[in-house]
């Protein structure tokens, strides 16, 4: 099986723009987990999407939104970019099936630099 | 609310020592799961040992072993034999179980491990 697959690898964007990052989960997996990675902050929950519903949601402002798709594909998109929004953006995918040791299966995430 | 502390921002070990990282999490919850991922330096992270909060036996998963201490709320990872390839961060997680719409994984602040040769 493919693992989740996280594009694209590296984005550099300025200040006010919006940025788009795309995440294709395991075969099979329902949900999908986006996480910011900062040094300062370390991993920080965005949310979760599950059924093309979202789920859960971490404390980000509304510039952070996401969304996905019926084939389990998400997106992630951060409008308004701004200098703190410089991070390594995660994405986890797993089934959702109730296991009680399911975990999450990550990408390479995302490296976003703002400028 | 849950949380996850993780006390040590770095350490050093010598090749083929054991090493101890430190985790300790708080959660209301009486069902809950305990991972444990590293994140070597190309960004992905990689699971390695999961321990489920009504588990009777420390779970192992070869060199590395989870020391579960549930009345003490911690969750410490053990390698043993350390190699070269351990270097990395090391990140403790929880989940509160069964499912629920707010069940959601959170991470601490990680470790980071380097081997001496």
């Amino acid at each position: 099986k493919a693992g989740v697959t996280q594009t694209p690898r590296y984005l550099i964007k300025t200040r006010g723009q919006q940025v788009t990052l795309s995440c294709s989960p395991i075969s099979g997996h329902r949900s999908v987990s986006w996480y910011q990675q900062t040094p300062g902050q370390g991993l920080q929950f965005l949310f979760e999407y599950f059924s093309e519903t979202q789920r859960n949601k971490g404390n980000f402002p509304g510039r952070f939104s996401g969304r996905q798709f019926s084939n389990s594909r998400s997106e992630m998109n951060v409008s308004t970019l701004e200098l703190g929004d410089s991070a390594l953006y995660l994405c986890a995918s797993r089934p959702r099936d109730g296991a009680t040791n399911e975990k999450l299966f990550f990408g390479s995430g995302t490296q976003l630099s703002v400028l | 609310a849950q949380k996850i502390t993780q006390t040590q921002p770095g350490m050093f070990v010598q090749e083929k020592e054991a090493v101890t990282l430190d985790c300790t999490y708080d959660t209301s919850d009486p069902s809950y799961g305990l991972f444990w991922y590293k994140q070597p330096s190309s960004g992905e992270m990689i699971f390695l040992i999961y321990q489920g909060s009504y588990d009777q036996q420390n779970a192992t998963e070869g060199r590395y072993s989870l020391n579960f201490q549930k009345a003490r709320k911690s969750a410490n990872l053990v390698i043993s034999a350390s190699q070269l390839g351990d270097s990395a961060m090391y990140f403790c997680a929880m989940r509160e179980v069964p499912y629920s719409s707010a069940s959601k994984i959170i991470f601490g602040s990680g470790t980071r491990l380097s081997i001496r040769p």
